[in-house]
């Protein structure tokens, strides 16, 4: 059972937009900064969006984050089959003083 | 940019200790900054991500709870290495392994860098 709720599965079509939700509590997302990590099929996670939306060089505009209370969300526009991989929110517990995942997202595009 | 390098054994049998060693090369200053973490995190197959503990510059340690009384993660910051140490492993220890860097600044904090992982089988 992971800290942090995600929908297990989202889809959509090559070229449309879907967001991917992540749900918290006041002791994680309430209170403390979301990333979010995209996993591609065999391979190591990689840092997305930081700070809630904040995106790493590289990383192209068409990820974005955003954060409300105790939830947040990334998006992604213009999708390509290439985006087709597992995608972690995750974020500081202050009163379990660690770390927490959602249990990720499987995005297929269609 | 920073590269992470896991290393260790493929197999350990029940009831003995995960030993993993992660060598960190690449941007030098980036990996002595005071608002740098070196940790682990692992991944049991077909599963989603488990944070397991993170060591400071300066030694201090963060754990996962549910692994808290299982678990060390110690630094060598001259020689660049962290480590990892899991004892009375069972199967569901079996997992991939990422050692991995985490920024922490204020309120702040994420993981920026992974490795490429090491599959632990607990098996006898």
């Amino acid at each position: 059972q992971s800290v942090l709720t995600q929908p297990p599965s989202v889809s959509a079509a090559p070229g449309q937009k879907v967001t991917i939700s992540c749900f918290g509590s006041d002791s994680n997302i309430g209170n403390n900064f979301v990333s979010w990590y995209q996993q591609l099929p065999g391979t190591a996670p990689k840092l997305l969006i930081h700070d809630n939306s904040k995106r790493p060089s590289g990383i192209p505009d068409r990820f974005s984050g955003s954060k409300s209370g105790t939830s947040a969300s990334l998006g992604i526009t213009g999708l390509q089959t290439g985006d087709e991989a597992d995608y972690f929110c995750g974020t500081w517990d202050s009163n379990l003083y660690a770390w927490v995942f959602g249990g990720g997202t499987k995005l297929t595009v269609l | 940019q920073l590269q992470l390098q896991e290393s260790g054994p493929g197999l350990v049998k029940p009831s003995e200790t995960l030993s993993l060693t992660c060598a960190v090369s690449g941007d030098s200053t980036t990996t002595i900054k005071n608002n740098y973490y070196w940790g682990w995190i692992r991944q049991p197959p077909g599963r989603g991500l488990e944070w397991i503990g993170i060591i400071s510059y300066g030694g201090t340690t963060y754990y996962n709870p549910s692994l808290n009384s299982r678990v060390t993660v110690s630094g060598d910051t001259s020689r660049r290495q962290i480590s990892l140490e899991l004892i009375s492993v069972a199967a569901a220890d079996t997992a991939v392994y990422y050692c991995v860097t985490t920024v922490r600044v204020g309120n702040s904090i994420y993981i920026d860098f992974w490795g490429q992982g090491t599959l632990v089988a607990v098996s006898s």
